[in-house]
């Protein structure tokens, strides 16, 4: 699986739009972007995955660039649930069922 | 519908001793993991199940074994604890190819468990 790279925090005010990117420059033809997020201490949770196209869904919106070099997860309105670490995952959809997960990023939303 | 259940959800256990950590899931799933997540760590896969009967070792397999005991359980089993499995463990499954749920794994809430 590619790898990813991703800052370690970010911080955004409540009811804005938070950007959270993440790079995986070896990304290969067949690996998929997933974005999972993981609230204090509960398990992770599925938000979104793309192959090349931009994807959205009730949750948020992934942009993915069009060399797959890099992608961005959107919370259009973020709120203070949205509190977690988000972690992105380069990982082919068939074949290959085991996800890597890296230390993502701390999305804080502030008040 | 329950999702993914863990069982216990707190355990502390002296050096040298075995337990198993249970997991099940209601979604009749073919694909279950086994992950450990160290603090301040990303999660890291230990061993994963594709199909009832089936197992494979995942990225730390080390000081673990797996049964996959039907197409809902799934057991993870430490024979001889060491301060280095403290760790909390979660289980997950996924959903079958063709199904909308195929590209979501679903996590239960995991097991905390400290080995002194």
């Amino acid at each position: 699986d590619a790898k990813t790279t991703q800052p370690p925090s970010m911080d955004c005010a409540e009811g804005r739009a938070a950007n959270l990117p993440c790079n995986h420059s070896t990304i290969s033809g067949n690996e998929y972007v997933y974005w999972y997020r993981q609230i204090h201490s509960q398990g992770p949770q599925y938000i979104i995955h793309g192959l090349k196209n931009n994807e959205t869904n009730e949750m948020a919106s992934l942009i993915i660039t069009e060399d797959r070099k890099s992608s961005t997860l959107i919370l259009p309105h973020a709120t203070l649930r949205d509190t977690a670490v988000y972690y992105c995952i380069a990982n082919p959809n068939f074949g290959n069922e085991k996800l890597t997960f890296g230390t993502g990023t701390r999305l804080t939303i502030i008040p | 519908n329950a999702g993914v259940t863990q069982t216990p959800k707190f355990q502390v256990l002296k050096t040298g001793q075995s337990m198993t950590l249970q997991c099940a899931q209601d979604m009749n799933h073919n694909s279950m993991y086994w992950y450990r997540q160290d603090p301040g760590m990303g999660l890291r896969l230990i061993y994963y199940s594709a199909s009832e009967g089936t197992t494979d070792k995942g990225e730390v397999p080390n000081g673990y074994n797996v049964s996959r005991l039907n197409k809902r359980e799934f057991s993870l089993r430490l024979e001889s604890a060491a301060p280095s499995q403290t760790s909390v463990y979660f289980c997950a499954s996924k959903g079958t190819l063709g199904l909308p749920s195929y590209n979501e794994q679903f996590f239960g809430p995991g097991t905390r468990l400290t080995v002194l």
